[in-house]
Order: C-alpha cells, then sequence, then structure tokens
C-alpha cells in the first residue's frame, strides 16, 4: 500500500537558520507528492506540490523536489522566520485512485527569535 | 473563488451526548467531501468521504457516521460521544483531481 514517513520533530531552529525537513515515500506509478502546513488552532493549507518526477514545488521560500530515483520529498528553506513555526504534514495522491491522499505523521517546526 | 466552512469552531460536550458538525463547501459543484481527525499531537486520521450525495464511504469503524443531504453540505454525527472522540475534526474537498482543500476545523472536547 502506499505510506508516507517523515522525521519526527520537533524541529528548533533559530531565526534565519536553514530548514530540511525530510520526507520519503512508498507508492506504485507516479503518484503527486504535497506539503502542508498547519498553524497553531487552524486547518491545513497547501504549501506546494509537484505532480512528476524532477518538478520542483515552491512557495513563500519553501522548495520541495519530486526525486523519484530516491522516492523522497524533502522540504526546505534557507532563512526561516518565526512566523514559519507549525506543524508541516508531507502527503501523497495515486494517480490511479482519484485524489485520497495518504499523510505522513506531521513534523512540528518551532523557531526561535 | 470557493471556500469551505465549518461549524461551530470548537464545542464542549459530556460523554454520552449526541454530536452534529458541519461542512459546506462555496463556489463548486459535486465536490468530494472528506472529514479527518486530528487527536493531540497526532497526524490526520480519515474518517469518511462522499463522492456525492448519499454516498459515504467509511475508513474507520467506530462510534461516528456521515451524512451528505446536499452537495456542497457533509455532516458528522453521533449518537452517543466517548472521551475518545476528543479531538480536531477537519473537513476537506477536492474536485477528484490531486489536492485537497481543508476547513478551518472543529475543536471538540468530550467531557
Amino acid at each position: 500500500g502506499n505510506s508516507v514517513t517523515q522525521m519526527e520533530g520537533p524541529v528548533t531552529l533559530s531565526e534565519e537558520a536553514f530548514l530540511t525537513i525530510n520526507c520519503t515515500y512508498t507508492a506504485t506509478g507516479y503518484p503527486s507528492l504535497f506539503w502542508y502546513v498547519q498553524y497553531p488552532g487552524e486547518g491545513l493549507q497547501l504549501l506546494l506540490k509537484a505532480t512528476k518526477a524532477d518538478d520542483k514545488g515552491s512557495n513563500k521560500g519553501f522548495e520541495a523536489t519530486y526525486r523519484k530515483e530516491t522516492t523522497s520529498f524533502h522540504l526546505e528553506k534557507g532563512s526561516v522566520q518565526v512566523s514559519d513555526s507549525a506543524v508541516y504534514f508531507c502527503a501523497l495522491s495515486p494517480n490511479n485512485a482519484g485524489n485520497m491522499l495518504t499523510f505522513g505523521g506531521g513534523t512540528r517546526l518551532m523557531v526561535k527569535p | 473563488s470557493q471556500t469551505i466552512h465549518q461549524w461551530p469552531a470548537t464545542l464542549v460536550q459530556p460523554v454520552g451526548s449526541p454530536l452534529s458538525l458541519e461542512c459546506t463547501v462555496e463556489g463548486t459543484s459535486n465536490p468530494n467531501l472528506y472529514w479527518y481527525r486530528q487527536a493531540a499531537g497526532r497526524g490526520l486520521q480519515l474518517l469518511f468521504y462522499s463522492v456525492g450525495i448519499g454516498q459515504i464511504s467509511s475508513e474507520v469503524p467506530q462510534n461516528l457516521s456521515a451524512s451528505r443531504p446536499q452537495d456542497r453540505q457533509f455532516i458528522l454525527s453521533s449518537k452517543k460521544l466517548l472521551l475518545s472522540d476528543s479531538g480536531f475534526y477537519l473537513c476537506a474537498w477536492s474536485t477528484g483531481m490531486d489536492e485537497q482543500f481543508f476547513g478551518p476545523g472543529t475543536r471538540l472536547t468530550v467531557l
């Protein structure tokens, strides 16, 4: 079956530090991949996505590249801000099952000033 | 543009009481609709999804049920709440292609 594995948090960084949150997946075929962000007390917001191998999704300074050879979709940001503190979820959508999303367990990011 | 609403935003209910959470979507037709639960500090658990009026699929057997009385309305219910039903309930919609769009959530506390 499909699965998504994320690094466990919390990840604690100082402001302006470099961020990497690892995400690897298991799926048949060519799934679409997503990063969602959840700010405290809110629902999930789509942060970025990639629909085919070697695609790079980017938004708000965050980037992730769809690596089929390593089945990974790691989230990166060059310089984090306190306002980036949130929980980040990696997810996949199989290409032949409508859009039933499989989520990773989430990674909490805490950025200190 | 499309928007998704959930209410109430917060709810405190005693054990054994009934539950009704509502989700409505605006600006789209025939969306796929989803109910998720997020326990404290945990990931997302898909509870129900619906591809059309009256069509409900359950992912996890439990004392919750879902209904879709109208195209853009999705309701989560329970006849008798358990302590373990506490959590953050999220509704989501999609067009059936790739990403899902989430509502603001309902925080349920069962005492």
